[in-house]
Order: C-alpha cells, then structure tokens, then sequence
C-alpha cells in the first residue's frame, strides 16, 4: 500500500538551531513526495515538492529537500530555523489518480 | 484572489443527525478534493471530482458519506446518521485540473464535533 510515515511526532528547537524532520516512503512506481506546512490558525500550504531530476528540492522559507531513493527518504531541512516557522509539518505523496495521501504529521517549535 | 472557502467553520451535531458542509473552490479550478483530518492525524483522502463527476471516490468510509458538486463549482458534503468518530476537521481543495498533476490549494476546513 502507498503511505509516508513521519517518525518525529513533536520537535523543539531553539531559534538558529538546524532542522531536519524525517520522513520515509513506501511505494512503486513513479514517486512524487511534497512536505506541507500548516501554521497555527492557518490552511495547510505546500512548501515543496519532487517530482524528479535534481533530488535537492529548494522550496519557499530557506526549506529544503532531499529525495534519497535507497534510503525510501525526503527529509525536509533548514540551517537555521525562526520562531515563525512554529507549525505542523507534512510529508505527502501522490498517487496514480492525483490524490495526496499524508503522514501524520511533525509538530516543531520553535522557542525564541 | 479568493481561495478556497469552507462553510461553516465549526459545525456540533448529536450523534444520528445529518450534517452538511460546504467546499467553494477557486474560481476556475475544475479539480476538487475532500479530505478528513482526525486529531494526530494527517489529511485522508474522501473524494476527487473533476468538473460535476466523481472521478475517485474511494475515500469514502461508508455509505453514510455522499458529496455532490452539480455544476462543477461548490461542492457539498453530506454525512447521513453522524457517529461520534465521524469528528473530525473536513478539508477542502482545488486546483486547476486536467491529467497532469497541478498543485491543490486547501481551504481553512470545518470542524465537525458529533456528541
């Protein structure tokens, strides 16, 4: 069956520390994987996504990307992280009929 | 321009009643979506029209679940005799459509409560 999975449930960070939230995928085929960001109070939004070519994905907000086929992995980063980017964040992928299908998301904040 | 809006943004109903919510998509978009996000959980995926038909309706849990979308732009889901696991915040998006994938652009959900 196509799912993601998101291991990291809550992270903390303090400001300017490095983030890395983990995600992993399990599926054939053609592989489209997104990361999501929902702020409080706000819509869910798209930050990134692969599609393929370049497995760096450079998306809005300094995020990135790396899709690592042998690894089943796109773990979404940042160098240094602000307080505003306090959010839930989620992996997704597409399947055959265009339908996003969604980890259960990671938690982070960030503490000024 | 507008995004996509959800009617009501809150919606608390007894358990067996019938409830019905609301999805206007962007003006031009041809693709819509309905998704379920219980508490912890990621966004599931109910239903995917495109234009008045339902391309995809595999998402839905049960026959209790029914969407319509009659002249390709608001779209309304019903939920016939609510449980109190049918609680949970119901998405709605859009996107331009077409075979290809194009970016689905979500609105704010409604949150459905049954007690």
């Amino acid at each position: 069956a196509q799912s993601v999975s998101q291991h990291n449930h809550h992270v903390i960070l303090s400001e300017a520390a490095s983030l890395e939230l983990g995600c992993n995928y399990s599926y054939g085929g053609t592989v489209n994987l997104f990361w999501y960001v929902q702020y409080p109070g706000q819509h869910l939004q798209l930050l990134l996504k692969y599609f393929s070519g370049d497995p760096l994905v450079k998306g809005i907000k300094g995020f990135e990307a790396e899709f690592i086929k042998s690894k089943f992995s796109f773990n979404l980063r940042k160098p240094s992280v602000q307080w505003s980017d306090t959010a839930e964040y989620f992996c997704a992928g597409l399947t055959g009929a265009n339908n996003l299908f969604f980890g259960t998301g990671t938690r982070l904040t960030v503490i000024p | 321009g507008a995004g996509v809006s959800q009617t009501p943004s809150n919606k608390v109903t007894e358990k067996g009643k019938y409830v019905e919510l609301r999805c206007d998509p962007i003006s031009g978009h041809t693709a819509l979506y309905w998704y379920r996000q219980s508490l912890g959980q990621g966004p599931e995926f109910l239903i995917y029209f495109q234009g008045t038909g339902a391309a995809d309706d595999s998402g839905l849990p049960n026959d209790r679940f029914f969407a319509v979308r009659p002249e390709g732009s608001v779209s309304t889901l019903k939920i016939q005799r609510t449980e109190r696991g049918d609680s949970a915040v119901y998405l709605c998006a859009s996107s331009p459509g077409g075979r290809s994938y194009n970016e689905q652009f979500f609105g704010p959900g409604t949150r459905l409560t049954v007690l």
